[in-house]
């Protein structure tokens, strides 16, 4: 059983290249998170999802996109990439609000 | 705003260690409260939760009880094996369903 995967685990992206993160779940939770988490620091929320066509703002959104066509699918977009968004990405989902999370193994991306 | 604070690592320990990791936490009302766990090259894992105050969270040796009087979940094993080195996060999820994690602590436990 997969659970949730992410792709890809390591990227290296040059200042103002765009790149898509992948997640996946097999599931069938309606809850989907994206987190970063920098150094020395607890993961931050993105954006998080409630279905699929359904999302939402967390605590640090600027220069991300998110879209939702699908139960299982939850990418994140970056557009612009700057060096402030270095960091470890994770993906997570839950059956309900108030359950527990299922995190992917995580993106480390750097942006140089 | 409500907000998770964990001590800070990293935390090296011999085989059969006493292990206390430290967590505190600021929220309005009763928030439920976790402890998860990440392995190496692995996503975070549950490792324990309390829903209520004096409740007790336990799993593989771990223990937790929620305080509501200190606003605590402290950690605790009684012997630690190698195989629990890894980093460990505090978090709450308060009553608007919006989790809050620590910042982690790298467990090292050493033969």
């Amino acid at each position: 059983n997969a659970g949730v995967t992410q792709t890809p685990k390591f990227r290296i992206l040059k200042i103002g290249q765009s790149m898509t993160l992948q997640c996946a779940q097999d599931m069938n939770h309606n809850y989907m998170y994206w987190y970063r988490q920098d150094p020395g620091m607890g993961l931050k929320l993105i954006y998080y999802s409630v279905g699929a066509g359904i999302t939402d703002k967390g605590e640090v959104p600027n220069g991300y996109n998110v879209s939702r066509s699908t139960t299982e699918d939850f990418p994140l977009r970056l557009e612009l990439a700057a060096p402030s968004q270095t960091s470890v990405y994770f993906c997570a989902s839950s059956w309900s609000p108030n359950e527990k999370l299922f995190f992917g193994s995580g993106t480390q991306l750097s942006v140089l | 705003g409500d907000s998770v604070t964990q001590m800070e690592g990293p935390v090296t320990l011999s085989e059969e260690a006493f292990l206390t990791i430290n967590c505190t936490y600021t929220a309005t009302g009763y928030p439920s409260l976790f402890w998860y766990v990440q392995y190496p090259g692995e996503g975070l894992q549950l490792l324990l939760k309390a829903t209520k105050a004096d409740d007790k969270g336990s799993n593989k040796g771990f223990e937790a009880t929620y305080r509501k009087e200190t606003t605590s979940f402290h950690l605790e094993k009684g012997s630690v094996q190698v195989s629990d080195s890894a980093v460990y996060f505090c978090a709450l999820l308060n009553t608007g369903n919006q989790f809050y994690f620590g910042t982690g602590t790298s467990l090292t436990v050493i033969p």
